[in-house]
């Protein structure tokens, strides 16, 4: 079946220092690839995606990706974290084909400390 | 440009009860999707419609339903509710259907509370 895990249910990391949210996932083909946030009582904000091309994605408020074929992972980094990056982070996956259908991960909650 | 409008935003009902839900897209958007979310289960995807057709449809029993209007509005619905329907019910629309690579808005969501 496919899926996509995000093994860490929190993350922890001290404003200035850098941030990684990890994500795999098990899909057949080149699936594109998605980070979303979701702050407290908000719908899913798009942070960036992943087509083809480059395997660093950079997307909004200084996040970036990297993607790895051979690992099936796209980690969610930023090199140095602010405590407004706290918010519950959801990594997604959508299989290329006319009938697919997005999947994402369980989530992680990123928490910045001062 | 309005963004995603989903409502009522918080609605209480009691089990047996039926419940529906509205979400605008954003102007010229065609695709809508539904997604429940809660604390156990996650993300989990209810349904797509493109052009008041329904594209693609997740594992949720019959009592979950939906519609799309010719103006892309969609509604869902719920019957004989449970205890276990209580989540935050969000809607997404997209420019195409889900073949493009384009990403999703969501709604700030409805919170459904069944007592």
């Amino acid at each position: 079946a496919q899926s996509v895990a995000q093994p860490e249910d929190q993350v922890n990391v001290a404003e200035g220092n850098p941030l990684t949210v990890k994500c795999t996932y098990s899909v057949s083909g080149n699936p594109y690839l998605f980070w979303y946030v979701q702050y407290p009582n908000r719908g899913l904000q798009f942070l960036l995606k992943y087509i083809t091309g480059d395997n660093l994605v950079k997307g909004s408020y200084g996040f970036e990706a990297e993607f790895n074929k051979s690992q099936t992972s796209f980690h969610l980094k930023k090199p140095s974290a602010l405590v407004s990056d706290s918010a519950l982070y959801f990594c997604a996956v959508r299989p290329r084909g006319s009938a697919s259908k997005i999947i994402f991960g369980s989530g992680t909650r990123l928490s910045i400390r001062p | 440009k309005a963004g995603v409008t989903q409502t009522p935003r918080y609605l209480i009902k009691t089990r047996g009860q039926q419940v529906t839900l509205s979400c605008s897209p954003i102007s010229g958007h065609r695709s809508v999707s539904w997604y429940q979310q809660t604390p156990g289960q996650g993300l989990q995807f209810l349904f797509e419609y493109f052009s008041e057709t329904q594209r693609n449809k997740g594992n949720f029993p019959g009592r979950f339903s939906g519609r799309q209007f010719s103006n892309s509005r969609s509604e869902m619905n719920v019957s004989t509710l449970e205890l276990g329907d209580s989540a935050l019910y969000l809607c997404a629309s997209s420019l195409t259907k889900n073949s493009d690579t384009g990403e999703l808005f969501f709604g700030e969501g409805s919170r459904l509370t069944v007592l």
